[in-house]
């Protein structure tokens, strides 16, 4: 069965330094992957998304994602943290053929400490 | 502002009672799809709409029942409601194609009581 994991309910990170938001996930072939960020009373807002090609994805606010198959994982990234990326992150996988389902991850409150 | 609407915003009602949601997907896109977000389930896909025809169905009670309309728009009645029911509910809407991003609206939070 389809799955996505994101292992940390919530991450800390100071102004300034690099973050990481973890997802691996569990699904035949190869998905679309996809980053979603929701702020607080918000509908969630397209970040980027994995189709093929290169590895290293960017999107919006200077976020980037790297696809590693091998290891089945799509960790969202930033090499600076603002505090206004304070925000709950969703890993996303959707199977290329076959079921059409869009399987979300639980979530990851990221905090970004001034 | 992401392009797609949802009416009403907030909805309050009763144990027992019907109610309907309503979504407006953005200009050109023909998927509309429904979720529920809750405090212990997290985001949890509903069903998905393509063009006027059902094309993916996630965790939907059989209580829940959706439809989309030749002009697109969408909407998604909830019966018999239950305390458990009370979420933010959103709609998304994309072009159409499996690699689409999807936007979403600025949900309809529900409260049964």
């Amino acid at each position: 069965a389809q799955s996505v994991a994101q292992p940390e309910d919530q991450v800390n990170v100071a102004e300034g330094n690099p973050l990481t938001v973890k997802c691996t996930y569990s699904v035949s072939g190869n998905p679309y992957l996809f980053w979603y960020v929701q702020y607080p009373n918000r509908g969630l807002q397209f970040l980027l998304k994995y189709i093929t090609g290169d590895n290293l994805v960017k999107g919006s606010y200077g976020f980037e994602a790297e696809f590693n198959k091998s290891q089945t994982s799509f960790h969202l990234k930033k090499p600076s943290a603002l505090v206004s990326d304070s925000a709950l992150y969703f890993c996303a996988v959707r199977d290329r053929v076959g079921d059409d389902k869009i399987i979300f991850g639980k979530g990851t409150r990221l905090h970004i400490l001034p | 502002d992401s392009g797609v609407t949802q009416t009403p915003k907030h909805l309050i009602t009763a144990t027992g009672q019907r109610v309907t949601l309503r979504c407006s997907p953005r200009s050109g896109d023909l998927s509309v799809y429904w979720y529920q977000q809750s405090l212990d389930q997290g985001l949890q896909f509903l069903i998905q709409y393509y063009n006027g025809e059902e094309r993916a169905k996630g965790n939907i009670l059989e209580r829940f029942s959706a439809q989309q309309f030749p002009d697109l728009h969408s909407e998604l009645n909830l019966s018999s409601l239950e305390l458990g029911d009370s979420a933010l509910y959103f709609c998304a809407s994309s072009v159409g194609v499996r690699g689409d991003p999807q936007y979403f609206g600025p949900g309809t939070r529900l409260l049964v009581l």
